[in-house]
């Protein structure tokens, strides 16, 4: 395992179509995180799951969007109905938190959305 | 809501040069985080500091905290090609989770 690894790293889609993104994580991490990065800007904060579980949602994260960590190994974006301001690098994030306040996280290549 | 704020926003390099970036916040924060992105790639964490005026040096990086946490400087000494890139400096949220600035641009001189 070198590192956290996203599939595809590049999706066009029309608008409306749905898209699904995965992110396989460093295998003994148990956080996972997904970010949003639009060009010219610093990755934004999405969501982020703890073994299985979903911990936190950000506001930018719309109805339209839907993660999941099913067995706290790899995780799933989706994006039902897309728009054209969903076009972003997903950036996906993962760390073995052992009860400190940070612990470092490793981010995957990411997932480059164009909607046309 | 909690905001960073990078500058200068781009720079050009020759190589050689020494390179100073910075980094304020409208919040505290208790960690401090300096991240490189290539194109087509993730941020790589270069320095991450954990106490109010902490100095870290990683190779020709080195990296402070300030004292009220509201700020850092990255400065990285000699400068060579494979230094182009963006620099992003990030807070950690109360979840782990990181709020980054907008970044700054390195690139080399024409």
């Amino acid at each position: 395992d070198t590192g956290v690894s996203q599939n595809p790293r590049h999706k066009i889609t029309k608008r409306g179509q749905n898209v699904t993104f995965r992110c396989d994580p460093i295998s003994e991490h148990n956080r996972l995180y997904w970010y949003r990065q639009t060009l010219g800007q610093g990755p934004e904060f999405l969501t982020y799951f703890q073994n299985e579980a979903q911990l936190e949602k950000s506001r930018l994260l719309s109805d339209r969007f839907s993660a999941e960590r099913p067995k706290g190994s790899f995780s799933t974006l989706e994006i039902q109905r897309t728009e054209q301001g969903d076009s972003a690098m997903y950036l996906c994030a993962s760390s073995l938190a052992s009860g400190g306040y940070y612990n470092e996280q490793f981010f995957g290549p990411g997932t480059r959305l164009t909607v046309l | 809501g909690q905001q960073l704020n990078q500058s200068p926003q781009s720079m050009f390099i020759q190589e050689g040069e020494d390179v100073s970036m910075n980094c304020t916040s409208s919040s505290i924060f208790n960690t401090w985080l300096w991240y490189k992105q290539d194109p087509g790639e993730g941020p790589v964490l270069l320095i991450a500091l954990y106490k109010a005026g902490e100095l870290t040096s990683n190779g020709r990086l080195t990296a402070q905290f300030g004292i009220t946490r509201k700020d850092s400087f990255l400065n990285i000494s000699a400068s060579i090609p494979s230094d182009v890139g963006i620099y992003f400096c990030a807070g950690c949220g109360s979840q782990g989770n990181l709020i980054f600035g907008k970044g700054t641009k390195l690139s080399v001189k024409p």
